[in-house]
């Protein structure tokens, strides 16, 4: 089984519209959670981390389910330059510093 | 600040050939990753370390894989001979220092094995 587990989408979906993704990881020790941004053949980049109270970055908000084992991501009033693919990262903390990714949910937003 | 500098962007070989990527990270990070990422799949670890100490090469597949970071600095991931199946994009990355978990990416070097 597979750490962090992720629908690969596409989402398409209309400019202003709100959107969520989720990722579930198997490994109840996992320590910290993060969400990368990865744009069309380019690098991934850290986009927030996630809390256990949970937590907003502007149109983002994170949140962590740890009895389920379950991270979120919701977008709210989409840009056309929020297109990119969404990596659910996890790290267990006996490895400390080896992150785990997801393969990443896809989502293009249109006008 | 300049960020993690990879070459060559792009690689074509021939299966059985050799092949080096090259990666300088981003000036203090002690911490550098080799990451491997096959089409449609996220990134998975190949080899990380601190300074120059190789602290977890358990996902580097040790019979054609080598890898090395002398003074602590420039890093250099070695395939020999190349399989049709290691075409995937090699991305490094380095951090401060262990348990910093945001890690910055270079842009990664594309390696087509034909």
């Amino acid at each position: 089984r597979k750490e962090v587990e992720q629908d690969p989408g596409p989402f398409n979906v209309p400019e202003g519209a709100t959107v969520a993704f989720n990722c579930t990881y198997s490994n109840s020790a996992s320590q910290s959670f993060f969400w990368y941004r990865q744009d069309c053949r380019k690098e991934p980049k850290l986009l927030m981390s996630v809390y256990s109270s949970g937590n907003e970055d502007g149109r983002f908000t994170a949140q962590l389910n740890r009895a389920s084992q379950y991270i979120s991501l919701l977008i709210r009033d989409s840009k056309l330059s929020d297109s990119a693919t969404y990596l659910c990262v996890v790290n267990r903390g006996s490895t400390l510093g080896r992150l785990y990714f997801g393969r990443g949910t896809q989502l293009t937003v249109w006008p | 600040e300049a960020g993690v500098v990879q070459s060559p962007r792009y690689k074509i070989i021939e299966k059985k050939q050799p092949v080096a990527f090259w990666c300088n990270p981003i000036s203090g990070h002690n911490t550098l990753y080799w990451y491997r990422q096959n089409l449609g799949q996220g990134p998975e670890l190949l080899i990380r370390y601190e300074n120059e100490e190789a602290v977890d090469d358990s996902q580097l597949p040790k019979d054609r894989f080598s890898a090395e970071r002398l003074k602590g600095v420039d890093s250099t991931l070695k395939i020999q001979p190349a399989e049709l199946g290691d075409s995937a994009v090699y991305l490094c990355a380095s951090s401060w220092r262990r348990g910093t978990y945001e890690q910055y990416f270079g842009p990664g070097t594309r390696l087509t094995v034909t």
